[in-house]
């Protein structure tokens, strides 16, 4: 299987400023044949099923805010956030879609500092 | 607009089964594979399988192959997950989420998942 890992585990930021969250996987989740990344980020909010913000690493899921954007490719991906906002406050998770079974990342949660 | 809407709440015993159903609507049901996905109290994510709609076609995680049953009944556009010899670490929630892409695009079961249901919390209690 793959494993996903997140860092950092907690990320308190000041409202307004930037927030980074790096995903690793344990092989790569590139696909040659098409050169498409199968990684995903998914936002949870409390008491709420996952959000996806994010697919082929990069490409924004309609709606979703352009202060969001997903960067990385092979075994690094980066989730960043250019400027929080309250509604911001949640845990993301980053999950690799490559090979079954399908992994996802032990989750970041994103907190005002 | 898509709407997953997932039946309720259910207490059952160690060693019951439990079924789950997800009634889809806003789009072609059996055009776009259907996943579950579970998240025990305050854990993370784990994927659990899949089904495709249009051939019942299924996909499980190993850690589930033999417990796990994912069916389809199209003609009231809705899922079902089946998780037979419950134990009490299967206490979670359990969501379905459909997949991207249309099943008959290419790779289209390698999937985000896309749009996901509200959670049917499952406990398994003595």
């Amino acid at each position: 299987d793959i494993v996903m890992t997140q860092s950092p585990e907690s990320l308190p930021v000041s409202l307004g400023e930037r927030a980074t969250i790096n995903c690793k996987s344990s092989q790569s989740v590139l696909y040659s044949s098409n050169n498409k990344n199968y990684l995903a980020w998914y936002q949870q909010k409390p008491g709420q099923p996952p959000k996806l913000l994010i697919y082929w690493a990069s490409t924004r899921e309609y709606g979703v805010p352009d202060r969001f954007s997903g960067s990385g490719s092979g075994t690094d991906f980066t989730l960043a956030i250019s400027s929080l906002q309250a509604e911001d406050v949640a845990v993301y998770y980053c999950q690799q879609y490559h090979s079954t079974p399908f992994t996802f990342g032990p989750g970041t949660k994103v907190e005002i500092k | 607009q898509v709407q997953l809407v997932q039946s309720g709440a259910e207490v059952k015993k160690p060693g019951a089964s439990v079924m789950v159903s997800c009634k889809a609507s806003g789009y072609t049901f059996s055009d776009y594979y259907m996943h579950w996905v579970r998240q025990a109290p305050g854990q993370g994510l784990e994927w659990m399988g899949w089904i495709n709609p249009n051939n019942g076609g299924t996909k499980y995680a190993q850690k589930f192959q033999g417990r796990v049953t994912m069916t389809r009944d199209t003609s009231i556009n809705t899922a079902y997950m089946e998780l037979g010899r419950l134990r009490s670490d299967d206490t979670a929630v359990y969501y379905c989420a459909r997949g991207m892409d249309p099943y008959y695009y290419e790779k289209s079961d390698y999937s985000g998942l896309h749009h996901w249901g509200q959670g049917t919390l499952v406990t398994v209690s003595s």
